[in-house]
C-alpha cells in the first residue's frame, strides 16, 4: 500500500459523539498537515506536524484536537461539534525541505467527508 | 499576507478544445513557490507542478502546460485538445519557502467539466 489513506472516507455524526478520523501515510515523509475543504471556500489549514511536533495551529477551535503518534500517522479526534463543521477534511504528507531552496509539494489523502447532524 | 486568486469559478467545453485556468497570486517574499492540484471526484488532491520564484521558464509536460510570469503575478495552466478525464477541480496554491514544512495558500479552484 502506498501514499496516504484516510479513513473513514464518510462519517456522519451527532453533535455530541466523539469520534476519530485517521491518516496514515507510507512515503516516508516527516511532515503532515490537516486541511479543511468546504463548500465555495479554499482549503482551510488546520495543523501542521513536523517530525511529530505540532508547529501550526491555524486558530482552530477546541473541538478539534489532532494527535501525531509518529511521523507516519495523524488522527484528528472530534468533539462536540457544529453542523458548520461538515465538510471535507484532507491530510497530506511532505518531505522536509531543503533549507528553503526546495519546497516539497503535498501528497494528499481521498478525505473523510464528515456530516454533522 | 499571501494570497491566491482564481477567479474562474467553472469553465465548460467540449473534448479537443484547449482550456486556460487563470492563477494570480499576492505575496511580499521574493522566494516563494507555486503549485497546481488536480481534484478528481474522488477527492485526493493530485500534485501536478511546482515553480520557483527564481524560475520564469515555462514548462510544458505532454497536454500540460505553464506560463508563470512574474511581472504579473500570474501562473496560469493550459490544457491543450482537452479531454473528459481532465475534468475536475483545479487548483492553484503557493507557498513561501522560509520553514521546514511546505504551508500552501490555495486558491478556491477552478472546476473544468469536459463534455464529449
Amino acid at each position: 500500500e502506498t501514499g496516504v489513506t484516510q479513513t473513514p472516507r464518510h462519517l456522519v455524526m451527532g453533535m455530541t459523539n466523539k469520534k476519530s478520523l485517521k491518516c496514515e501515510q507510507h512515503l516516508g515523509h516527516n511532515a503532515m498537515y490537516w486541511y479543511k475543504q468546504s463548500a465555495k471556500k479554499p482549503l482551510e489549514l488546520m495543523f501542521v506536524y513536523n517530525f511529530k511536533e505540532q508547529t501550526e495551529n491555524n486558530s482552530v477551535p477546541s473541538r478539534f484536537s489532532p494527535e501525531c503518534p509518529n511521523s507516519s500517522h495523524l488522527f484528528l479526534h472530534l468533539h462536540t461539534l457544529q453542523p458548520e463543521d461538515s465538510a471535507l477534511y484532507l491530510c497530506a504528507s511532505s518531505q522536509p525541505n531543503n533549507g528553503g531552496s526546495y519546497n516539497s509539494p503535498l501528497h494528499f489523502g481521498n478525505g473523510t467527508r464528515l456530516t454533522v447532524t | 499576507a499571501q494570497k491566491v486568486t482564481q477567479a474562474q469559478t467553472e469553465i465548460s467545453v467540449v473534448e479537443k478544445e484547449d482550456v486556460t485556468l487563470d492563477c494570480v497570486y499576492e505575496t511580499r517574499d521574493t522566494t516563494y513557490y507555486l503549485f497546481w492540484y488536480k481534484q478528481p471526484p474522488s477527492g485526493e488532491l493530485v500534485f501536478l507542478i511546482r515553480r520557483n520564484s527564481f524560475d520564469e521558464q515555462n514548462e510544458i509536460s505532454g497536454r500540460y502546460s505553464w506560463n508563470f510570469q512574474k511581472s504579473t503575478s500570474s501562473f496560469n495552466f493550459t490544457i491543450t485538445a482537452s479531454q473528459v478525464v481532465d475534468s475536475a477541480v483545479y487548483f492553484c496554491a503557493l507557498s513561501e519557502g522560509n520553514s521546514g514544512y511546505s504551508t500552501l495558500t490555495f486558491g478556491k479552484g477552478t472546476m473544468l467539466l469536459v463534455s464529449p
